[in-house]
């Protein structure tokens, strides 16, 4: 049972729209909630995270925001563009981190 | 480069055999992680190590086996492999286990035949 759920699993977005992944979790434990970026032939890198106890965290074009009520978090990316195109994971740790199923971003030119 | 360097990135095997993934770091850092990549599945923790000499299992450990006899480097044994087996595998280290973001390996592509 998966306790992380992603979605939508596939995106395709023009370049300069807003990408928007989005993740629900179960464990009212988790205190962590990172994104993960992944190129093709490569491991994922860390790209942004957040703590429960805010709302929102933006980096650049990367934002999370977060909803603890609801017990869900998302990814959203502006101005995007093809250089993000990659497969995106959700992830909720409390020790062990556990990953959502993914989303592979496709930015169109 | 500093980071995670895993050996061999691909390998074939037929059902049966064995074989012994290598996870090294230059980080110095605590914790190390397995984690194996299906389509679909997301990544899901194997074994996992909180220190040299120490292992733990993860959420679908069965059919894997673990060292980390030197704190910069983490094993992964296969003792009779199996098509189930066959995925993309991912090392990751971090500094603390908790609340703190993973460096990952490249991955070994392994097909099990």
């Amino acid at each position: 049972q998966q306790q992380v759920k992603q979605s939508p699993q596939s995106l395709i977005v023009q370049k300069g729209g807003i990408s928007i992944i989005n993740c629900a979790y179960e464990n009212t434990a988790f205190d962590y909630f990172p994104w993960y970026q992944q190129f093709p032939g490569k491991g994922p890198a860390l790209l942004i995270a957040i703590r429960p106890d805010v709302s929102e965290k933006k980096e650049g074009r990367f934002t999370i925001s977060f909803n603890k009520s609801a017990k869900q978090f998302s990814l959203h990316i502006m101005d995007s563009q093809p250089g993000d195109s990659a497969t995106y994971f959700c992830a909720a740790s409390k020790g062990d981190m556990r990953f959502g199923a993914g989303t592979r971003l496709t930015v169109k030119p | 480069n500093a980071g995670v360097t895993q050996t061999p990135k691909f390998r074939v095997l037929k059902t049966g055999q064995s074989m012994t993934l290598l996870c090294a770091q230059d980080m110095n850092h605590e914790y190390m992680y397995w984690y194996r990549q299906d389509p679909g599945m997301g990544l899901r923790l194997i074994h996992y190590s909180v220190g040299e000499g120490t292992t733990a299992k993860g959420e679908v450990p069965d059919g894997y086996n673990v060292s980390r006899l030197k704190k910069q480097n983490f094993l992964l044994g296969l003792e009779s492999a199996a098509p189930s087996q066959t995925s993309v595998y991912f090392c990751a280290s971090s500094y603390v286990r908790q609340g703190y973001g993973y460096t990952f390996g490249s991955g070994t592509r392994l097909t099990v035949v």
